[in-house]
């Protein structure tokens, strides 16, 4: 069956640190994205992705970073983790034609200490 | 801004006890609303979409409405595994991207035997 698998799924980090979390698709989707979830808020978008060697920022992009080599993986980069960003991170992807219809992977959660 | 509202924030049922939850929303130009189940520590899971006012969808025990300023997910006779914290999102039709999902903060569900 096909998947979106994160890695890893547990992360603790010490502040100013370059961490890199990991999202592997196998649904052969175009589109990815990276969400942040914390308590009080709504799911946040990152950054997200329509195509291989497309990125593009979401509503809090600020110390992140993407990039898309291929189809089936979209990395996210923390450039110097902060505080503010522990949070549990999603990976999601998507179809061309149905956008909103998004399959989500099951989180790393990121301590930043 | 696009928002979206849910409430209750909460809700406890006992086994058999019918209810609905709600989700309000603002967007410049509805383009689909979405409903998403999330159990702990897992990514959330995709419902329904629905498009215009006056559509619903069912699966199982689930019933969403949409009317032009809010959609509704009745639960009908649930079950202690619907328990989850369900997660309402709207995509705007206005705007150079076809991407961006605004998501409520959800209702956590627990439904008692």
């Amino acid at each position: 069956d096909a998947e979106i698998t994160q890695s890893p799924r547990h992360k603790i980090t010490e502040t100013g640190r370059q961490v890199t979390l990991a999202c592997h698709q196998t649904w052969n989707h175009n589109n990815m994205f990276w969400y942040r979830q914390d308590l009080g808020h709504g799911l946040r978008l990152i950054h997200y992705s329509y195509g291989v060697q497309d990125t593009n920022k979401g509503e809090v992009s600020d110390g992140y970073s993407v990039s898309r080599s291929n189809t089936e993986d979209l990395p996210l980069t923390l450039e110097s983790a902060a505080s503010s960003q522990t949070s549990v991170y999603f990976c999601a992807s998507s179809e061309q034609v149905s956008v909103g219809k998004l399959f989500f992977g099951s989180g790393t959660q990121l301590s930043v200490l | 801004e696009d928002q979206v509202t849910q409430s209750p924030e909460a809700l406890r049922l006992q086994e058999g006890e019918s209810s609905s939850l709600n989700c309000s929303y603002t967007v410049s130009g509805l383009r689909g609303l979405f409903w998403y189940r999330q159990d702990p520590g897992k990514g959330p899971e995709f419902l329904f979409t629905l498009y215009s006012a006056g559509e619903e969808k069912e699966k199982e025990r689930l019933k969403a409405t949409l009317t032009k300023k809010e959609s509704f997910l009745h639960i009908t006779a649930p079950k202690p595994e619907d328990s989850a914290t369900y997660l309402c999102a709207v995509q705007a039709s206005s705007g150079g991207s076809n991407y961006k999902l605004t998501f409520g903060k959800g209702t956590l569900l627990t439904v008692n035997p």
